[in-house]
């Protein structure tokens, strides 16, 4: 049984424009989730956060958006660039992610197209 | 930032052989560190973690004698592939986690590469 869902296995955007990439969980308890940037061969590059108690957390482009009531999170970038061309892993955890590991969804492969 | 370091990021081996990759955490301590494998095109799958001072707690599936996970020290975390097969062959990674105020986050090592050939 999935936990973490990344429905949409890969996303093609223009360069400039806003990419949306989601995220749904089924595990009530998880209160801290996570959004990773991954090139292959590589370990994850961490992005960005958000805690169970925010609706909304901002770095620069890049924006998470949490809906508790949905249980479900996005990630949006903008404006996009050609080098945030990845796979995307959103992550969750329960009690903010200190001993206990990550959840991962299976990852969504973003393109942005010059 | 936090950095997490492994070591080595590429390794081929010969079947029935040992390989040992090391996960460390260059600028803070460590008392919990988690190990992935990751095959082509799939997500990353908990295999164990990896406890400073005490056993490894292992993911249901995985070869608590095949996977040796070592945790010595607060920055160090090793884990043998023992008696390597060539379907052992995969991206491994290692994970630390970091507070970082309002909460903790997990830093990702660089991924070790292994074939067993």
């Amino acid at each position: 049984d999935q936990q973490v869902k990344q429905n949409s296995p890969s996303l093609s955007v223009q360069e400039g424009r806003i990419s949306i990439l989601n995220c749904d969980y089924t595990n009530s308890m998880f209160d801290y989730f996570l959004w990773y940037k991954k090139y292959p061969a590589e370990g994850p590059t961490f992005l960005i956060s958000i805690s169970s108690i925010k609706d909304k957390n901002e770095d620069g482009r890049f924006t998470v958006f949490l809906n508790k009531s949905a249980k479900h999170l996005s990630l949006h970038i903008v404006p996009s660039q050609p080098g945030d061309s990845a796979v995307y892993f959103c992550a969750a955890s329960v009690k903010g992610a200190g001993n206990t590991p990550l959840v991962f969804g299976k990852g969504t492969r973003l393109s942005v197209i010059a | 930032g936090a950095v997490v370091s492994q070591h080595p990021s590429r390794v081929i081996c010969k079947s029935g052989t040992s390989v040992k990759i090391e996960c460390r955490s260059l600028d803070f301590q460590a008392t919990t560190m988690f190990w992935y494998r990751q095959f082509p095109k799939q997500s990353l799958m908990l295999m164990a973690t990896s406890n400073e001072g005490s056993k490894a707690t292992y993911e249901q599936g995985v070869e608590k004698d095949k996977f040796l996970i070592n945790h010595a020290s607060l920055t160090l975390s090793t884990l043998t592939v023992t008696s390597a097969h060539p379907e052992d062959s995969s991206f491994y990674i290692c994970s630390a986690s970091f507070s970082r105020g309002h909460g903790n986050t997990i830093y990702f090592g660089e991924g070790s590469w292994l074939t067993v050939v």
